[in-house]
């Protein structure tokens, strides 16, 4: 597609439940991040895929975080057993090579009540 | 260790005039260098890149910036502020894999 297309925008859900959101990235972008922006926080690194690479989950901040990267496209990021903690807007954006920035998509909102 | 310092989480300036934001880093090598911002409840948007060459790059909407190794920093500059400028900035330094961002400077503009 024309830019990289998260879904869904907003999700708000019960504390402890599981919880799945998608990153479809730009077409051909090898390499796909996901960083966590928590309120007037500035944006905290997940995880990062390039290619069929190890993933680097350096930043996940618990085991109850995890992501994959399907036929080095599509990504799920999935929170099991959620806290209100992990209430933030989810950014994934994705990129060719890193010397021409990153393209970043507009985010899922996750609320945990 | 690797970080990237905004020192002004919040600045205000008037319509009309000059804008510097500032960015510092800290990083083994030179890294690449990148601001991006984000306007209220959208996705981020890179205003322009620095991996080598002349120091001074220019970059979308009119914004600027400048390398200056000795003082390992990579302010944003704009000569005139637009209303439509208010948004929040993140300078984000790194390689490849490792990319670090900035904890953003709000940036208001008043009329």
């Amino acid at each position: 597609g024309a830019g990289v297309s998260q879904s869904p925008s907003n999700k708000v859900t019960e504390k402890g439940k599981d919880v799945e959101l998608r990153c479809d990235p730009i077409s051909g972008h090898t390499a796909l991040y996901w960083y966590r922006q928590s309120l007037g926080q500035g944006l905290e690194f997940l995880i990062y895929f390039q290619g069929n690479s190890a993933p680097d989950k350096s930043g996940l901040p618990s085991d109850r975080f995890s992501a994959e990267r399907t036929g080095g496209s599509v990504s799920t990021l999935t929170i099991q057993r959620t806290q209100q903690e992990d209430s933030a807007v989810y950014l994934c954006a994705s990129s060719l090579d890193s010397a021409y920035g990153y393209t970043f998509g507009s985010g899922t909102r996750l609320t945990v009540v | 260790a690797q970080s990237v310092t905004q020192p002004d989480i919040h600045i205000t300036v008037s319509e009309g005039a000059s804008l510097e934001l500032r960015c510092n880093y800290s990083y083994g090598a030179t890294p690449y260098l990148f601001w991006y911002v984000q306007s209220p409840g959208q996705g981020l948007q890179l205003l322009l890149k620095y991996f080598s060459g002349d120091t001074l790059v220019q970059g979308i909407k009119g914004f600027e910036a400048e390398f200056k190794r000795s003082q390992s920093s990579f302010n944003l500059r704009k000569p005139s502020v637009h209303w439509s400028d208010a948004a929040e900035y993140f300078c984000a330094v790194g390689t490849w894999s490792d990319m670090r961002f900035g904890a953003g400077t709000r940036l208001t503009v008043k009329p």
